[in-house]
C-alpha cells in the first residue's frame, strides 16, 4: 500500500532563506510525482511534475528532485519570500489504477518578513 | 483557459438533505477526478472518470454520495440525504491524458466547501 509522508509538517523561517520541504513514499513504483502549492481556503495549484525517468525538475526559484530508488523527493525553495507561505502537498499516483492520487498530508510554510 | 471551475464555493445545509456539487473540467481534458479534504484525512480520492464514463469509485464513502459525468463539460457530486460528518472541502480536478497514462498534471478547482449542520 502507497503511503506517502511529509515532514516537517510546519516550519517557519525568516525572508530570504533557502528551504528543503521533504516528502517520502513506501512504493517506488510510481509513474511520476506531483508538487501542488495550497493557500488557505483555496484550491491546489500544480508547482512541478517530475515523471519517474527524471531526476530534477526547475520552476523559477523551485526545483523538485525524484529518487525513486529511496523513495524521496525534495522540493528547495531558493530566496524564500513571504508570498510563498501555503501549504505544499505531494502526490503520486497509484500504479494501474489510473490517476489515482494519494497525497501527503502537507507542510505548512510560514516565511516570515 | 478559465481553468476547473466548481460550484458552489460555499454550502451550508442541514442534515437530511440533499446536496448537489457542480464542475467544469478544463475543455479538452479526457479524465476527471472528485476529492474530499478534511483535516483528519487529508486529500482522498473519491471517484474519477475518463471519457465521462465512471471508473473507479472505490473511494465513494457510501451509498448516499453518487456522481455523474453527463458530458465533457460538466460534472456532478451528489450526497443524499446528508450529515454532519460529510463536512468538508469537496474539491474537482482534471487532466488532459487518460487516467492510467499517469504522466499528466491534475489541475484542480477551487474547491467547495460544505458544511452540514
Amino acid at each position: 500500500k502507497q503511503e506517502v509522508t511529509q515532514i516537517p509538517a510546519a516550519l517557519s523561517v525568516p525572508e530570504g532563506e533557502n528551504l528543503v520541504l521533504n516528502c517520502s513514499f513506501t512504493d517506488s513504483a510510481i509513474y511520476n510525482l506531483q508538487w501542488f502549492r495550497q493557500d488557505p481556503g483555496k484550491g491546489l495549484t500544480s508547482l512541478l511534475l517530475i515523471q519517474s525517468s527524471q531526476r530534477e525538475q526547475t520552476s523559477g526559484r523551485l526545483n523538485a528532485s525524484l529518487d525513486k530508488s529511496s523513495g524521496r523527493s525534495t522540493l528547495y525553495i531558493a530566496a524564500s519570500q513571504p508570498g510563498d507561505s501555503a501549504t505544499y502537498l505531494c502526490a503520486v499516483p497509484l500504479p494501474n489504477q489510473g490517476g489515482k492520487l494519494i497525497f501527503g498530508q502537507g507542510t505548512e510554510l510560514s516565511v516570515k518578513p | 483557459d478559465a481553468g476547473v471551475i466548481q460550484s458552489p464555493r460555499h454550502e451550508v445545509t442541514e442534515m437530511g438533505q440533499e446536496v448537489t456539487l457542480r464542475c467544469k473540467p478544463i475543455s479538452g481534458h479526457n479524465s476527471l477526478f472528485w476529492y474530499r479534504q478534511t483535516m483528519m484525512r487529508g486529500l482522498e480520492l473519491l471517484i474519477y472518470f475518463n471519457n465521462n464514463v465512471p471508473i473507479d469509485d472505490s473511494g465513494m464513502p457510501e451509498d448516499r454520495f453518487s456522481a455523474k459525468m453527463p458530458n465533457a463539460s460538466f460534472s456532478t457530486l451528489k450526497i443524499q440525504p446528508s450529515e454532519p460528518r460529510d463536512s468538508a472541502v469537496y474539491f474537482c480536478a482534471s487532466r488532459q491524458g487518460l487516467a492510467g497514462a499517469g504522466d499528466n498534471e491534475q489541475f484542480f478547482g477551487p474547491g467547495t466547501r460544505l458544511t452540514v449542520l
